[in-house]
């Protein structure tokens, strides 16, 4: 089945810096999601992205979906605590919303105050 | 809005034995899923319901793995009989609608952590 590769696989980072992340695949895919999962809940949506090439934000946070459709950056500025978490990505082959999602294996960020 | 509901939130059981875990989806969300996440990992889709049809359940482990919605509201994924790598935590999220357009609205419950020993 379709893999994702996400790394880096964990972060430990100041308060206030800035934080980049990637997936990567040998599929392409039409759609590229950005969960956030804390401890003891379940994942929650961040940001999602459509098309070859959009960048879209959500506060401090920024994506984008590669233009060759087989990879997605989330980018996190002045990071705070509560941005720590397990980021996922997930990807969808599939243009319909029904269609299946494949996770990427998450990036673990720490931040220190 | 409540959120989806899941139960039991912990389950410590012994391989061989039987499990079974819980969903009530958001009120109104016809599609429901069923995922696998074993730690350090990404969620793993293991069955997918619209109403109470099953739309995909391709990676369903089906000789030990069941799930049913038989009113097309909550539903039960079972697992008889368990084995040491079933531990994991099993998260069941739901969402309006499953065939119309783009829209992301698939919202994750709390997950069940289970624990086969």
């Amino acid at each position: 089945g379709q893999q994702l590769n996400q790394s880096p696989q964990s972060m430990f980072i100041q308060e206030g810096e800035d934080v980049s992340m990637n997936c990567t695949s040998s599929s392409i895919f039409n759609t590229w999601l950005w969960y956030k999962q804390e401890p003891g809940e379940g994942p929650v949506l961040l940001i999602a992205l459509y098309k070859a090439g959009e960048l879209t934000s959500n506060g401090r946070l920024t994506a984008q979906f590669g233009i060759t459709r087989k990879d997605s950056f989330l980018n996190i500025s002045a990071s705070i605590p509560s941005d720590v978490g397990i980021y996922f990505c997930a990807g969808r082959i599939g243009r319909n919303a029904g269609n299946m999602l494949t996770f990427g294996g998450g990036t673990r960020l720490m931040v220190k105050p | 809005e409540a959120g989806v509901a899941q139960s039991p939130r912990y389950k410590i059981i012994e391989k061989r034995q039987s499990v079974a875990f819980w969903c009530n989806p958001i009120s109104g969300h016809a599609t429901l899923y069923w995922y696998q996440q074993i730690l350090g990992q990404g969620p793993k889709l293991l069955i997918q319901f619209q109403n109470n049809g099953v739309v995909d359940d391709s990676q369903l482990p089906k000789d030990r793995f069941s799930a049913e919605r038989l009113k097309g509201v909550d539903s039960t994924l079972k697992i008889q009989p368990a084995k040491l790598e079933d531990s994991a935590v099993y998260l069941c999220a739901s969402s309006p609608w499953a065939d119309r357009g783009l829209q992301e609205t698939q919202y994750f419950g709390p997950g069940t952590r289970l624990l086969v020993l």
